[in-house]
């Protein structure tokens, strides 16, 4: 069964620009998470989609915000990019909230100029 | 909230070797404790997992064992191969079922 897929994989922006970015979900996983990833914060969890409503978020500005379709994908959109957004941004889905083990996809590297 | 440490950050080892990465955490009511891989240019993959239930748990060369009392838990690769090499990534879970993740170990394995 396909994976989890994120587009796009690699994307250049302007400061100041605004960014959404895409994630299909395994079918049948209604879960859907994003990470931020940097080589100085490791793994930053962003917030967590369950049935179309954010259940979790982590700490980051509002900047960064989230939505899921009734099929389940999700997107995340970032305004106002700062060079410092420039990360590796991973999208997880799983069966439902707490189940165990979480997909990831390869992930889209945003790189913010 | 929960603090996850996780040890060595970087580990070398001989091929046909072991390799052991330690997790400590710090919320004693974490029940799930999974590893992920990270291999170039990919997303994290769980490897293993183990449940507040059970002390160890063995999947052919990989295993994970916990202690609760001490909270912390560890990854254990028998018989490295050089696919053995990535990052790994210790993730217990916390409150409200989100995974607390560790700051990864860098694996090395040597021919």
């Amino acid at each position: 069964k396909a994976g989890v897929t994120q587009t796009p994989r690699y994307l250049i922006k302007t400061r100041g620009q605004q960014v959404t970015l895409s994630c299909s979900p395994i079918s049948g996983h209604r879960s859907v998470s994003w990470y931020q990833q940097t080589p100085g914060q490791g793994l930053q969890f962003l917030f967590e989609y369950f049935s179309e409503t954010q259940r979790n978020k982590g700490n980051f500005p509002g900047r960064f915000s989230g939505r899921q379709f009734s099929n389940s994908r999700s997107e995340m959109n970032v305004s106002t990019l700062e060079l410092g957004d420039s990360a590796l941004y991973l999208c997880a889905s799983s069966l439902a909230m707490g189940e165990d083990g979480y997909t990831f996809g390869s992930g889209t590297r945003l790189t913010v100029v | 909230g929960e603090n996850v440490e996780q040890h060595p950050s970087t580990l070398s080892v001989q091929e046909g070797d072991s390799a052991v990465i330690k997790c400590t955490y710090s919320d004693s009511a974490s029940n799930y404790f999974p590893w992920y891989k990270q291999e170039l240019g990919k997303g994290p993959q769980l490897i293993i997992d183990i449940r507040s239930n059970v002390g160890e748990k063995k999947d052919q060369r990989i295993a994970v064992t916990l202690n609760k009392t001490a909270k912390h838990f560890s990854l254990h690769i028998t018989e490295t191969q050089p696919e053995d090499s990535a990052v790994y990534f210790c993730a217990p879970e916390g409150g409200n079922y989100q995974l607390i993740w560790g700051a990864g170990t860098k694996l090395i394995i040597k021919p």
